[in-house]
């Protein structure tokens, strides 16, 4: 069974960073794209960033672009998310989807972060 | 990139009574590989979200057989046969076709 496990959230102050991981199991993780999505408090679900299986080619949505950067380390099967240069806008609960276009596989409870000072 | 409309944003809906939600995309959704990677997700109240359909219509594991989904190219619809009082929450259409992937603005389902 797909499982997929966020952590690395927390209170950061403005202009901060934070990495947050996702730990993957359940299927043979470097053959599927990932991404990262987020949802800020009361809003709707956001795509962040998304990354190919090899790890070759990467994509960022425009507000996180120069900002964050998506890797991950199919060696452990665990997808990253860099995020630097922290805005109050980037509070969020963050989720590494379940794999693949189609999606299929239940979501994690995802990893939650503060931008405040 | 892409644009996800979801019509209603709002739906009260009465116990045992259907529901429908419609996603329409600016662009065609089909991938070069010729599938449509055209997904619902429900949100409960305090959950993450929930994949409830992929590629259009494949309900997913332990979905129940009320929720249905249908549509081709731009125009998409999900469909809850009989409304249950589970069924509360916020129900997006995803695309997966076109980097950057993208939601729509999300649907609530509520009971009248």
């Amino acid at each position: 069974e797909v499982q997929l496990l966020e952590s690395g959230g927390g209170l950061v102050q403005p202009g901060g960073s934070l990495r947050l991981s996702c730990a993957a199991s359940g299927f043979t993780f470097s053959t599927y794209a990932m991404s990262w999505v987020r949802q800020a408090p009361g809003k709707g679900l956001e795509w962040v960033s998304g990354i190919s299986g090899s790890g070759g080619s990467t994509y960022y949505a425009d507000s996180v672009k120069g900002r964050f950067t998506i890797s991950r380390d199919n060696s452990k099967d665990t997808l990253h998310l860099q995020m630097n240069s922290l805005r109050a806008e980037d509070t969020a609960a963050y989720y590494c989807p379940p794999p693949g276009s189609s999606g299929e596989g239940y979501w994690g409870p995802g990893t939650l972060v503060t931008v405040s000072s | 990139d892409i644009v996800m409309t979801q019509t209603p944003l709002s739906s009260p809906v009465t116990l045992g009574q259907p529901a429908s939600i419609s996603c329409r995309s600016s662009q065609s959704l089909v991938h070069s590989d010729g599938n449509t990677y055209l997904s619902w997700l429900q949100q409960r109240p305090g959950q993450p979200p929930r994949l409830l359909i992929y590629k259009i219509s494949n309900r997913f594991s332990g979905v129940p057989d009320r929720f249905s989904g249908s549509g081709a190219g731009t125009d998409f619809t999900l469909k809850i046969s009989r409304v249950e009082a589970e069924d509360v929450g916020v129900y997006y259409c995803t695309q997966a076709t076109h980097f950057p992937y993208t939601f729509g603005q999300g649907t609530k389902l509520e009971i009248k």
